[in-house]
């Protein structure tokens, strides 16, 4: 089953350093979207992009995110000097584009910021 | 802004009860719903989703969900739970043409 990917699956990083990972979408699918998750709440949207394009970014997504899709296949985001605030869930989630859009999730990347 | 509210943030049902989880949305137009799960650690998955037609939706696992458009709900039901159904439920909106609000998530316990 070749489903949503990413990696890595934990990241522990220390205070202003600099941290990236990576989602493998479906093949086929044309739309890749990024969530950050905190512990009791649901998924917030943070971007995302049809094909290579970045269509919306969210007012959580600070100068310091950068994502990026460049052959409108994987995607990375990428997190600058890193605050504790960042510890999160991040999730990668895809689709086909239209009006019956259904995303479908990866297992997500955590990142615990000491 | 759009927004998704879930009426428990925990349930706890003893096996063979019945389930009821609320979900409310803020958005007059036309909108996609979906609920989504979240075993213990693993990643969502979709259990069923209403796009257009029969309001009342079936998914996976032996879950349905109602739309009731005027009341701007889509209620989740499983007519008997199992202690497999221990997890965290998502509901989602997806406005037409915006991007998907998600609800605070209910978690569900089952006692065996």
């Amino acid at each position: 089953d070749t489903g949503v990917s990413q990696n890595p699956r934990h990241k522990i990083t220390k205070r202003g350093q600099n941290v990236t990972f990576r989602c493998d979408p479906i093949s086929e699918h044309n739309r890749l979207y990024w969530y950050r998750q905190t512990l009791g709440q649901g998924p917030e949207f943070l971007t995302y992009f049809q094909n290579e394009a970045q269509l919306e970014k969210s007012r959580l997504l600070s100068d310091r995110f950068s994502a990026e899709r460049p052959k409108g296949s994987f995607s990375t985001l990428e997190i600058q000097r890193t605050e504790q605030g960042d510890s999160a869930m991040y999730l990668c989630a895809s689709s086909i584009s239209g009006h019956t859009d259904t995303q479908y999730f990866g297992p997500g990347t955590r990142l615990t910021v000491l | 802004a759009q927004s998704v509210s879930q009426h428990n943030h925990h349930v706890i049902l003893s096996e063979a009860a019945s389930l009821e989880l609320g979900c409310n949305y803020s958005y007059g137009g036309t909108v996609n719903l979906f609920w989504y799960v979240q075993y213990p650690g693993q990643h969502l998955q979709l259990l069923l989703k209403y796009f257009s037609g029969d309001p009342l939706v079936k998914g996976i696992k032996g879950f349905e969900a109602e739309f009731i458009k005027s009341k701007f709900s889509f209620n989740l039901r499983k007519p008997s739970v199992q202690w497999r159904d221990t997890a965290e439920y998502f509901c989602a909106v997806n406005p037409f043409g915006q991007n998907f609000v998600f609800g605070p998530g209910t978690r569900l316990s089952v006692l065996p």
